[in-house]
């Protein structure tokens, strides 16, 4: 499978707790995006990285959250101290930057927090 | 504030009719218009996509149709089948740079027999 894969495909976690996701982009993509998605909403971005460097965070991304592409290939997001307003689907998506516009989503990690 | 409104939230179309999906945007930077297609449990996936220097694109059964001084577009799916029961999302980015794409709410789609 060449596509965008995200682990895990579910958490549920406790109010408090810290989490992490994974994203693998599609492999000669240096272009990687997360975006978020409440139940009946459209995704909302996130964060962006070009190669291992993040150039735009959202105001949505609090500073409980914190993304990283240590060495432009995978990325990870963390979210810390986790609230019930975090429940949400957590999207990642990756393009070339010669192709910029068309965007690969991955499946996504929903996120539930009790 | 939301950039991209989208109409309606939810349709029901019979086989082999006609879907139609409308948004409007606010933004005058916007310069790419993509439609995303989302199943259950997966990500969206690019559908087909529009730039404002046309007012129609086809794809297949896939139309958009664009009307840049009245900021609108819309999605036109001929002789639509169940399989294409889904959520549409339309969308509005500029096509340089990165993809900082705003959706719009969502459209549920039902295509029944």
């Amino acid at each position: 499978d060449t596509g965008v894969s995200q682990n895990p495909r579910h958490k549920i976690t406790k109010r408090g707790q810290n989490v992490t996701f994974r994203c693998d982009p599609i492999s000669e993509h240096n272009r990687l995006y997360w975006y978020r998605q409440t139940l009946g909403q459209g995704p909302e971005f996130l964060t962006y990285f070009q190669n291992e460097a993040q150039l735009e965070k959202s105001r949505l991304l609090s500073d409980r959250f914190s993304a990283e592409r240590p060495k432009g290939s995978f990325s990870t997001l963390e979210i810390q101290r986790t609230e019930q307003g975090d429940s949400a689907m957590y999207l990642c998506a990756s393009s070339l930057e010669t192709t910029n516009e068309k965007l690969f989503f991955g499946s996504g990690t929903q996120l539930s927090v009790l | 504030q939301q950039q991209v409104k989208q109409s309606p939230q939810s349709l029901i179309v019979q086989k082999g009719g006609i879907s139609i999906i409308n948004c409007a945007y606010e933004n005058t930077a916007f310069d790419y218009f993509p439609w995303y297609q989302q199943f259950p449990g997966k990500g969206p996936a690019l559908l087909i996509a529009i730039r404002p220097d046309v007012s129609e694109k086809k794809e297949g059964r896939f139309t958009i149709s664009f009307n840049k001084s009245a900021k609108q577009f819309s999605l036109h799916i001929m002789d639509s089948q169940p399989g294409d029961s889904a959520t549409y999302f339309c969308a509005a980015s500029t096509a340089g740079g990165y993809q900082k794409v705003t959706f719009g709410i969502g459209t549920k789609l039902q295509v029944i027999p």
